[in-house]
């Protein structure tokens, strides 16, 4: 299985600020076929289902705000929210989907 | 817009079988991969299992034992079945449309394992 390790577990930031999370995976997740990498990233608000924000480690899912963005490649791959909002107060999730099992990393908590 | 709403018992006891359904609205379900996630109370996601239109299925090494998937187009609903569930079992149990990636979440729903 493909191990996938989040950094922080939490951060708390200001609002404006900008928050940055890592995801790294125990293997690359780069299909050399087509060049693109197989990571996904999520947000979940306390009783809501996960919300897809990022697929191919760097693709905005549509409606999702211009103020997250994904970047990386192979192994290291990093969660950017450019400035904080009230709104973004969330668990966020990254996701391999190289190789079945799929697999989550452990989640990160971001707080104001 | 496709929408996913999981349906099932709230409650099952321990070494009997939980039984969910996802019913699909807004999208034809013989179309892309469809998929079962669980999140045990406050913690993290975990990948059940997957499948096709067609029936063929995909499903986590430490969960294939128990688990099966199975699809009714004429319905457009898909379901899962884990067998001889444990206190280990409880958690949300979501449904999703999958391109490898989970584009489209249904809500969840909470099964509890207890006598």
């Amino acid at each position: 299985d493909i191990v996938m390790t989040q950094s922080p577990d939490s951060l708390a930031a200001s609002l404006g600020e900008r928050a940055t999370i890592n995801c790294k995976s125990s293997q690359s997740v780069l299909y050399n076929s087509n060049n693109k990498n197989n990571l996904a990233w999520y947000q979940q608000k306390p009783g809501q289902p996960p919300k897809l924000l990022i697929y191919w480690a760097s693709t905005r899912e549509s409606g999702v705000p211009d103020r997250f963005s994904g970047s990386g490649s192979g192994t290291d791959f990093t969660l950017t929210i450019s400035s904080l909002q009230a709104e973004d107060v969330a668990v966020y999730y990254c996701q391999q989907y190289y190789n079945t099992p799929w697999t989550f990393g452990q989640g990160t908590k971001v707080e104001i | 817009q496709v929408q996913l709403q999981e349906s099932g018992p709230g409650l099952v006891k321990p070494s009997e079988t939980l039984s969910l359904t996802c019913s699909v609205s807004g999208d034809s379900i013989s179309s892309y991969y469809w998929s079962w996630i669980r999140q045990p109370p406050g913690k993290g996601l975990e990948w059940i299992g997957y499948i096709y239109y067609s029936g063929s299925t995909n499903y986590s090494p430490s969960l294939k034992s128990r688990v099966t998937i199975s699809v009714d187009t004429s319905k457009n609903q898909f379901s899962l079945k884990l067998s001889s569930v444990t206190a280990a079992d409880t958690a949300v149990y979501y449904c999703a449309r999958v391109h490898g990636y989970f584009q489209h979440w249904g809500q969840g729903t909470l099964v509890t394992v207890s006598s």
